[in-house]
Parts: structure tokens; sequence; C-alpha cells
């Protein structure tokens, strides 16, 4: 996964609750993304960041922060969890050419 | 951005035979499109791109056609194996300013390979 790693893999977790998504790179590459991915909507961008703390938003960003302190970190926050959040999230990185983004292995998050 | 879709949600292709795995755009101003592969269980996997000034590029059994006439996309694979299953997304680059590119993802198409 081009040095991509997300944690958790796996959350479960209640309505109203933060939520906190890591997506670590090894690559040093500038620009991170983070996706949801639903059953009939295929991959949406939520945010993404082009540097350090420069961040901007994507196409389903209510309800999600982010923050990159680091190259290598882009954090997602979901500030009070719903259940419309259920969701696969990946992480990409771009590569050589904008064209051509790394995805993370995916974090599956039930929220009940 | 504008949509990218599908034409077909899923496709069954006999092992050997050919694939042709088609979307439709939009978005006119889009400056690429690709092709990605997602395996179950994965995250998606880059396959082949092509600039909007090309009609044709082909890969390693892969060829992405372009019709920008009609602003559809097409993958065909040679000689589909069974590796080959996977849900495919086409996509489109554009620049959403300053110099930020960001991909806009179809809803993906269902490759089934029978043996």
């Amino acid at each position: 996964d081009a040095g991509i790693t997300q944690s958790p893999r796996h959350k479960v977790t209640e309505t109203g609750t933060p939520v906190t998504l890591r997506c670590h790179q090894t690559e040093n590459h500038r620009y991170m993304y983070w996706y949801r991915q639903d059953p009939g909507h295929g991959l949406r961008l939520i945010h993404y960041s082009y540097g350090v703390k420069d961040t901007d938003k994507g196409e389903v960003s209510d309800g999600y922060s982010v923050s990159r302190s680091k190259t290598e970190d882009f954090l997602l926050t979901l500030e009070s969890a719903t259940s419309s959040q259920t969701s696969v999230y990946f992480c990409a990185i771009t590569g050589n050419s904008y064209n051509e983004q790394f995805f993370g292995p995916g974090t599956r998050l039930t929220v009940l | 951005g504008e949509s990218v879709g599908l034409h077909l949600p899923t496709l069954s292709v006999q092992e050997g035979d050919n694939s042709i795995i088609n979307c439709a755009y939009s978005n006119s101003a889009s400056d690429y499109f690709i092709w990605y592969k997602q395996e179950s269980g994965k995250g998606p996997q880059f396959i082949i791109d092509i600039r909007s000034n090309m009609d044709k590029r082909q890969g390693q059994r892969v060829t992405v056609l372009l019709n920008k006439t009609v602003k559809h996309l097409s993958l065909q694979i040679a000689a589909t194996q069974p590796g080959d299953s996977a849900v495919y997304f086409c996509a489109e680059n554009w620049d959403s300013g300053a110099g930020s590119y960001q991909l806009t993802f179809g809803k993906g198409t269902k490759l089934s390979v029978i043996p």
C-alpha cells in the first residue's frame, strides 16, 4: 500500500461520540486525501491536504474535520458521529503523478 | 465537480475473452481520465490514465479509449483472467483551484470472470 497505514482498521462507536481516524505515510508526499466509500456512491472526497496545516473541503465535508500538523500524518475527525457516517474510509496520497493516488487499506467504521 | 458515471453496474465475462467497461463523464474541462481497480477488501489501485488531448492509450493488456465528442471513456481488458475480477472505477482529474487537483470517481462496475 505504498507506505500508507490507517488506524484503526475497524471501529464500532455510538451516535454522538467523537471519532478520530489516522492516516500515516512514509513517502513524504505533499498531497493527502480522505474518502468515504458507500454502496451506490463509489468514492467521495471528504477533505484533502496540500501541505502541513493546508487543508480544504471535498464533496462531502459536513460533519468532518481534518488536521495535518506533520507531513506524514493526516487525521480525520467526526465531531459527533451519526449513523449516516457508517462507511469505509480510505486515505490516499498522490504519487509522482496527480492522477495516480495510492490508497491505504481502509477503516471500516460502524456508528450504532 | 461534475459527475462521472457508468453505463453498466455489473459485467460477467468468460475467462480468456476481452472485457469492455464503459463510463460517461460530464466535465469536459477535466485534464485527465483515469481507471482504478479495486479488489475485495482493498483500496483502489491505479491502472491507467489518458490525457484529454488523446483518444487512445495502451498498457499491459489494457487499453483506454476516450471519445470527447460523446464524453465517453472505456477500458478494454484483453484475455480476461480470474485475477481481473474486481470493481473498476473511472475517475476524472480536475483542477480545483490554486494548483490543487481532485479526482472525482464514478460509482464503479463489478467485473466477474467466469472460469
